[in-house]
């Protein structure tokens, strides 16, 4: 398996533009994760999906960013409109099995916008 | 709220110079407690998972330990190539998600 694959790994875009991250789950895995990391924070839980319903969205900053999971290997996080604040690293993680199973997180997609 | 807590926040060693890395967390229930490591520029690599007092687990250098309120993951005889920020997360509860602590800075020098 190729692993969660995420794209574009490097987004530039000026602020008030919408910016889309994409994320395609390991195959067979049946929950998704949204994590952004920032030096300041470390890594925050933006959204969690399982089945690809969205259970947890409490991490979600604001609604300026919304995500949305239409089938098990495919998932959006898109931010409209953009702000410098949002500049990070947004990771996407999968896991399969039982509740207590490891996640496998993509490489990221670094976001700046200037 | 679940709590995880790594320290040191970074550690400097020599070739060769064992050591370890400590993560406490404060939680209702823990279900799961997993290691990762991140080199810059990517994500979280998975090493271990770890689920009840006393577990270890163990991969070529590295060894992962659990005991009611933390882990720790030694490293023995550590090389360049083992400079990373190591992660620790913990499931708990009834929740899905893991917590990630802020993680510790590793760098070898040769």
């Amino acid at each position: 398996d190729a692993g969660v694959i995420q794209s574009p790994r490097h987004e530039v875009t000026e602020m008030g533009q919408e910016v889309t991250l994409r994320c395609k789950p390991i195959s067979g895995h049946n929950s998704l994760f949204w994590y952004r990391q920032t030096m300041m924070r470390g890594l925050e839980l933006l959204i969690y999906f399982n089945n690809n319903v969205p259970i947890d969205d409490s991490g979600m900053p604001e609604d300026r960013f919304s995500a949305k999971m239409p089938n098990a290997s495919f998932s959006t996080l898109k931010i409209q409109p953009s702000e410098p604040r949002d500049s990070a690293v947004y990771f996407c993680a999968s896991k399969g099995g039982g509740g207590n199973t490891e996640a496998f997180f993509g490489q990221g997609t670094r976001l700046t916008v200037v | 709220e679940d709590q995880v807590t790594q320290s040191p926040e970074a550690l400097r060693l020599q070739e060769g110079e064992s050591s370890s890395l400590n993560c406490s967390y404060t939680v209702s229930g823990l279900r799961g407690l997993f290691w990762y490591r991140q080199d810059p520029g990517k994500g979280p690599e998975f090493l271990f998972t770890l689920y009840s007092a006393g577990e270890e687990k163990e991969k070529e250098r590295l060894k992962a330990t659990l005991t009611k309120k933390e882990s720790f993951l030694h490293i023995t005889a550590p090389k360049p190539e083992d400079s990373a920020t190591y992660l620790c997360a913990v499931l708990s509860g009834g929740s899905y998600i893991p917590t990630f602590g802020r993680g510790t800075s590793l760098i070898v020098h040769p």
